[in-house]
Order: structure tokens, then C-alpha cells, then sequence
């Protein structure tokens, strides 16, 4: 079936310094989101894209954090500083319309801060 | 606040039984989406089945069907005849509006083990 191709699956990063995890959705797909899981907790829902622009974002989604999908490219989520509280695993998700529809999700990428 | 709860941490059943998962959710939504996925080993999270919460008929997709009780706020997954291959981390989720279904609501998840 359509996948969601996170990368890297393991990334670890020195406190301060910048972050971007990428995402390759579903190619058809016009819908982006972003969700954060700490270790034995849910997925929390972080931030939706359509066509360039935010369209919610939760109050886990950081000022240092920021999003983007330059040209159809990959679907990125940068973290600018990054602190030890932002170490999770962090998944990509991708739909084709807004309602009514599956959402399909990558397989996350670990994120430890040092 | 809308929230969704799955008290069962962890169940351990023998292959070929039947198996149910609960999950209870709030919400002051008259209308929402409640979904079930499931995490594999190797961290893939596949959609398993949704219910709307305007059908009174209960969703049944292959081996899974739920039990939806509106008035409890409950919505329970059951897996008939499970495989070995079941063996997974069940998650509960809704979708709190009906105009953003991307925008989930998970619970803490469920770990299922299935022995032969």
C-alpha cells in the first residue's frame, strides 16, 4: 500500500543545535501532519499543512519549531534550538483530502537530544 | 477536553481466541470520527478500522469489528481468531471534528500478545 518515508529513523543531536526530519508522504497527498511521542505515552498531534501554510497547530508545536515542503519536496519539521524535552519519536503522516479519508502514517523518527 | 483513554496497558491471549480492546473517549463534539490502528514491532502504524459516530451500525472490516456504545462513550475493538501476527500495540483515536480527520486524538495504546 501508499507509504510514508520518515529519514533518518534514529537521529541524535546536541542541545542547542538544529534539527530537520524529513518526510516523503504519499505522492498523491495534499495533507501533512507531524505528531510527537515520548516513550510510553501517545502520539500527541503536533501540526497540519495544506498548500504552503499551517493550518492547526497544537500547543505542543514550540515557537522553534517550524515546518515547510519546499517545491513538492520532502515534508520537513526543523527545531531550532533543540532542548532535551523535544527527545521523542516523531511521525510523519499524510492524507489525500481533508475528511473522510485514511491517513497514513511513516514509521518515525527518534529523536534524542543530548 | 477531548481526550481518549485506554486503561488496559498490556493482554496476552491464546492464538485463535477472540480478543477485545476497550477505549473510552470524551468529547463535546456531536459529530467525530473514532478510529483504531495498530503499531507493529517494526513501527508501522496501519489503519485498522473507523467508526462514525453517527451510524448506530457497528464497523466490522475483516477480523476486527467494533462495539460502539455512544451513550458509555466506549469504543471497543475485537479481534476475532487472532494470529500470531496480531501481536502489536493497539492504538484508540478520534478525530474530534468532521473537518479535520487528520487531527487525531490517540489513546495510550494497548500491547497485545498473541502465543500459540
Amino acid at each position: 500500500g501508499p507509504k510514508v518515508l520518515q529519514i533518518p529513523s534514529h537521529q541524535i543531536i546536541d542541545m542547542g543545535q538544529m534539527v530537520t526530519l524529513n518526510c516523503d508522504p504519499v505522492s498523491n497527498h495534499l495533507y501533512f501532519y507531524w505528531y510527537k511521542q515520548i516513550l510510553g505515552q501517545q502520539m500527541e498531534f503536533l501540526v497540519n499543512f495544506y498548500n504552503g501554510k499551517v493550518m492547526e497547530k497544537s500547543k505542543l508545536f514550540k515557537d522553534q519549531f517550524s515546518v515547510e515542503r519546499p517545491d513538492g519536496s520532502y515534508f520537513t519539521l526543523k527545531i531550532q534550538p533543540t532542548a532535551l524535552e523535544d527527545s521523542a519519536v516523531y511521525f510523519c503522516a499524510s492524507s489525500l483530502v481533508r475528511v473522510n479519508t485514511e491517513v497514513f502514517f511513516g514509521k518515525g523518527t527518534r529523536l534524542t537530544v543530548v | 477536553a477531548q481526550k481518549v483513554t485506554q486503561t488496559q496497558t498490556s493482554i496476552s491471549v491464546v492464538e485463535k481466541t477472540t480478543v477485545t480492546m476497550d477505549c473510552v473517549y470524551e468529547t463535546r463534539d456531536s459529530s467525530y470520527f473514532l478510529f483504531w490502528y495498530k503499531q507493529t514491532a517494526s513501527g508501522e502504524i496501519v489503519f485498522l478500522i473507523r467508526q462514525d459516530s453517527y451510524k448506530k451500525e457497528n464497523a466490522t472490516v475483516g477480523h476486527y469489528s467494533l462495539n460502539f456504545q455512544k451513550p458509555k462513550s466506549s469504543i471497543g475493538l475485537i479481534i476475532t481468531a487472532t494470529q500470531i501476527e496480531d501481536s502489536a500495540v493497539y492504538f484508540c483515536a478520534m478525530s474530534p471534528t468532521n473537518y479535520n480527520q487528520g487531527k487525531l486524538i490517540f489513546g495510550q495504546g494497548t500491547k497485545l500478545s498473541i502465543k500459540p
